[in-house]
């Protein structure tokens, strides 16, 4: 089974920068494309990256993603790092079927 | 402004069937697949499924299969996800979304479903 794997959890302060990873179990991170999902609590998601690397409108320029074909993963980078940037965040991409799978998730802590 | 809107929070007896919907606005919706999603308390997001709103065709994940149904309306943009026997273990939070080229978005608000005796 495909599955995409995210650290449980990362804390940094405000303004600084900080990377979530999202790794590939099988195949190549590279075959589909990897979409970041923002989710505070008690809200429904919302698409911060799609297509690897594209913002939606009226995402801040300070979310970036990346694929790292070498190590089999998708990074999401978020830079100056505000307290309203403390949510959820799951990787998604599509298996063999074209299903979609969605990472294990990770929680942002500004502290 | 492309959204989608679906119904209330829902309360009900473990046995009983349930219908939530899931309807879209802003966009044409027979072009996009629209897919469910569950999320069940302080866990993360699982992929239930997907219809194709200009045929009714739909893709169950594997782990939804025979436990749930996706259809559509296409006449009033509303996507629609049943269940005939529901059981405790589907309390959770569904959302729909639309597949937007590789991506999901927009996504809906989500709704509630608790299932207690």
């Amino acid at each position: 089974n495909f599955m995409l794997t995210q650290p449980h959890s990362v804390s940094e302060s405000p303004g600084k920068t900080v990377t979530l990873s999202c790794t590939a179990s099988s195949g190549s991170i590279a075959s589909n494309y990897v979409q970041w999902y923002q989710q505070r609590p008690g809200s429904a998601p919302t698409t911060v990256i799609y297509e690897d690397n594209q913002r939606p409108s009226g995402v801040p320029d300070r979310f970036s993603g990346s694929i790292d074909s070498s190590s089999n993963s998708a990074s999401l980078t978020i830079s100056g790092l505000k307290t309203e940037d403390e949510a959820d965040y799951y990787c998604q991409s599509y298996d063999s079927n074209n299903e979609g799978v969605f990472g294990t998730g990770t929680k942002v802590t500004v502290l | 402004e492309v959204q989608l809107v679906q119904s209330g929070a829902e309360v009900k007896k473990p046995g009983e069937s349930l219908t939530i919907s899931c309807k879209g606005s802003g966009f044409s919706f027979t072009t996009y697949w629209i897919t469910w999603v569950r999320q069940m308390p302080g866990k993360g997001l699982e992929w239930m499924g997907r219809i194709d709103p200009s045929d009714s065709y739909t893709h169950y994940s594997p782990s939804f299969q025979g436990h749930v149904t996706i259809s559509v309306d296409k006449s009033i943009s509303t996507a629609y996800l049943q269940w005939n026997s529901l059981k405790a273990s589907d309390t959770a939070m569904y959302y729909c979304a639309r597949r937007f080229g590789g991506s999901y978005l927009p996504w809906g608000q989500g709704t509630l479903v608790t299932v207690s005796s």
